[in-house]
């Protein structure tokens, strides 16, 4: 089974600065289709995950700009251009081709 | 719009089986699989098991084979998530979420207690 590793498990970020979580998976996530099925989400207390990137670097519809996904094969980033109060949560990655796999989760708490 | 709305927190003793559901709206049932992924406290996200649309099966994880049974019933656009044998580790939240990953339901308190 693939392996989802995210680095750091935990983010104190001042607003305004830029924050990054690292995602690598145990072997490649480039499908036969031609895509890659990685996607991130944040969970904020409380609430189900909401999902942000789907396919690496897809901002799903209503997510703030500041918000991108990069990456290939097993290495890829989320990266919050100016982190903002409504950031705070736990972020993962994870992957999606028939079962799904989860990263440990990052916490990003504000400064 | 495009919603998942599951059945309300149970409590169980060990040993008994809970059975969640799962109502679609907003879009057509049939066309989409559903996922169970369950979140025990403080923990990360697990993911349980699938119903395939395209293929009109079910797979699951192998922690969870034997206990989880995933159906659904079309005509009611609701999927169900059946886990047997409760255990005290079986305490979590149960989330269902559409093929595509989004949306997911709001999550459904399974406790498990003596």
């Amino acid at each position: 089974d693939i392996v989802m590793t995210q680095t750091p498990l935990y983010l104190s970020v001042t607003p305004g600065q830029p924050a990054s979580i690292s995602c690598k998976s145990s072997q490649s996530l480039l499908h036969s289709d031609g895509k890659t099925y990685l996607y991130w989400y944040l969970q904020k207390a409380g609430q189900p995950p909401q999902l942000l990137i789907y396919e690496v670097s897809n901002r799903f519809s209503g997510v703030p700009d500041r918000f991108s996904g990069s990456g290939s094969g097993t290495d890829f980033t989320l990266k919050i251009s100016r982190v903002e109060a409504e950031d705070v949560g736990v972020y993962y990655c994870m992957h999606s081709v028939q079962m799904w796999t989860f990263g440990q989760g990052t916490t990003v708490e504000i400064k | 719009q495009v919603q998942l709305v599951q059945s309300g927190a149970e409590v169980k003793k060990p040993g008994a089986s809970v059975k969640v559901s799962c109502k679609a709206s907003g879009y057509t049932f049939t066309s989409f699989a559903m996922h169970w992924v369950r979140q025990a406290p403080g923990q990360s996200l697990e993911w349980m098991g699938w119903y395939n649309a395209d293929y009109g099966n079910t797979e699951y994880s192998q922690k969870f084979q034997g206990r989880v049974t995933i159906t659904r019933d079309t005509s009611a656009s609701t999927a169900y998530m059946e886990l047997s044998s409760l255990r005290f580790e079986d305490t979590a939240v149960y989330y269902c979420a559409r093929g595509g990953g989004e949306p997911w339901g709001q999550g459904t308190q399974v406790t498990v207690s003596s």
